[in-house]
């Protein structure tokens, strides 16, 4: 099975800040990745797919990058409802696999 | 916009079965295949498998003895069943849809519900 591991958590930043969120994956997956944000009491957003593609409705501050075994999920200037913890997919091989999750919160 | 809607019981004993319906409120076609996830605070996202619109099923390795997911397309809902649960089956359940993009194989959940928190407890 693929492990997927992510940056440590908590990781916090300031209003602003340009945030870069890394996952690593145990083998090649290619740019099968994907990225979402959740909160608690909400459904989880997706954010990225196929590693670097935005999904529609979401803000341009988010961006996704990376291929084979390394990805980042980088936002561009930190706003205050981008607080919430964010979690990386791998689909290229069944089982799909999840990161652990980084919490992002304010400094 | 398609919602997904979990429900079901918070509250499950120990060594019983765990059942959850997931209620979709539209474009529940075969365009989609249909999925459970749980979070559990301590491991994070674990995918638990999911149920194409003909019925076929993937189920993750690690659960594939306990879990049945089933569908039924007259209602718009599709099902978990996980049987002999234990302590460490406490965990907010998911479910998703499912999107293939065709030509390049690659593949997300999205939307989510919100999810159900159900505990195993005595």
């Amino acid at each position: 099975d693929i492990q997927m591991t992510q940056s440590q958590s908590p990781l916090s930043a300031s209003v602003g800040d340009r945030v870069s969120i890394t996952c690593r994956a145990s083998e090649n997956i290619d740019t099968y990745l994907n990225w979402y944000q959740h909160k608690p009491g909400k459904a989880p957003k997706l954010l990225i797919y196929a590693a670097s593609n935005l999904q529609s409705g979401v803000p341009s501050r988010f961006s996704g990058s990376g291929s084979g075994t390394e990805f980042t999920l980088t936002i561009s200037s930190l706003q205050p409802e981008d607080i919430a913890t964010y979690s990386c997919q791998q689909i290229y091989s069944s089982p799909q696999s999840f990161g652990q999750g980084t919490k992002l919160d304010i400094k | 916009q398609v919602l997904l809607q979990e429900s079901g019981p918070g509250l499950v004993r120990p060594s019983e079965t765990l059942s959850l319906t997931c209620t979709v409120s539209s474009e529940f076609n075969n365009n989609y295949y249909w999925g459970w996830i749980r979070q559990t605070p301590g491991t994070g996202l674990e995918w638990i498998g999911y149920v194409f619109y003909n019925g076929d099923t993937n189920y993750n390795p690690s659960l594939k003895s306990r879990v049945t997911i089933s569908l039924d397309t007259s209602k718009n809902q599709f099902y978990l069943s996980l049987k002999s649960v234990t302590s460490a089956d406490t965990a907010t359940y998911h479910c998703a849809r499912g999107v293939t993009e065709i030509a390049t194989s690659q593949s997300w959940f999205d939307p989510w519900g919100q999810g159900i928190l159900v505990t195993v407890s005595s």
